[in-house]
């Protein structure tokens, strides 16, 4: 199984600011790293795929990018409403498997 | 639209067997794929397991020998028995749609089990 690290567990931002999320997987998995948001209660939502491909309807503020076994996720210009937790997920083998999760907090 | 929406028992004692069903709209079984993710109270995702647009499965290999994931495409609905429940699969379990090269882009809300004596 790839195993995915994520860090930070936690993130504490101000508004405005630039955070970054990174997650390194156990092998090459060839760009095939999707990011999610997930707020209080809620199911998951996809934000990109495939490294770098924004969904629609994400906002142009979340990018992505990395290769080989080493991605990252960045907010920038941080909002009220992406306080949320935020997931990597592999899915070039199965089991597909996610991080472990970074929860974003306000300063 | 494209839905999906989860239905299930709510309590479950241990040892019992789960039986979960996501009922879907707005798109074909026979095109798109379904899966089964999981998530513990305040803690991570886990994927269980998948149906695919052909009828194939395939399981997470900790769940395989008490996971088992099918469908009726009739009735547009994808169906999960899990077996042997314990206290640790208390969570929030989540169907979720999946096609080529696009990994879960339309969840279900969600239904809640309780794993208690």
């Amino acid at each position: 199984d790839i195993q995915m690290t994520q860090s930070p567990p936690s993130l504490s931002a101000s508004l405005g600011d630039k955070v970054t999320i990174t997650c390194q997987a156990s092998q090459n998995i060839n760009k095939y790293i999707a990011w999610y948001q997930q707020k209080p209660g809620k199911a998951p939502r996809l934000l990109i795929r495939y490294t770098s491909t924004l969904e629609s309807g994400t906002p142009s503020r979340f990018s992505g990018s990395g290769s080989g076994r080493d991605y990252s996720f960045s907010i920038s210009n941080v909002e009220s409403e992406d306080i949320a937790s935020y997931y990597c997920l592999q899915y070039v083998n199965l089991p597909l498997t996610f991080g472990s999760g970074t929860k974003l907090e306000i300063k | 639209q494209v839905q999906l929406k989860e239905s299930g028992p709510g309590p479950v004692q241990p040892s019992e067997t789960l039986s979960l069903t996501c009922t879907v709209s707005g798109f074909s079984l026979t095109s798109y794929g379904v899966n089964w993710v999981r998530q513990p109270p305040g803690k991570g995702l886990e994927w269980m397991g998948r149906m695919r647009y052909n009828g194939d499965t395939s399981y997470n290999s900790a769940l395989k020998s008490r996971l088992s994931i099918s469908r009726d495409t009739s009735k547009n609905q994808v169906f999960l028995k899990m077996n042997s429940l314990q206290t640790d699969d208390t969570g929030t379990y989540y169907c979720t749609r999946d096609r080529f090269g696009v990994p879960f882009d339309y969840w279900g809300q969600g239904v809640m089990v309780t794993v208690s004596s």
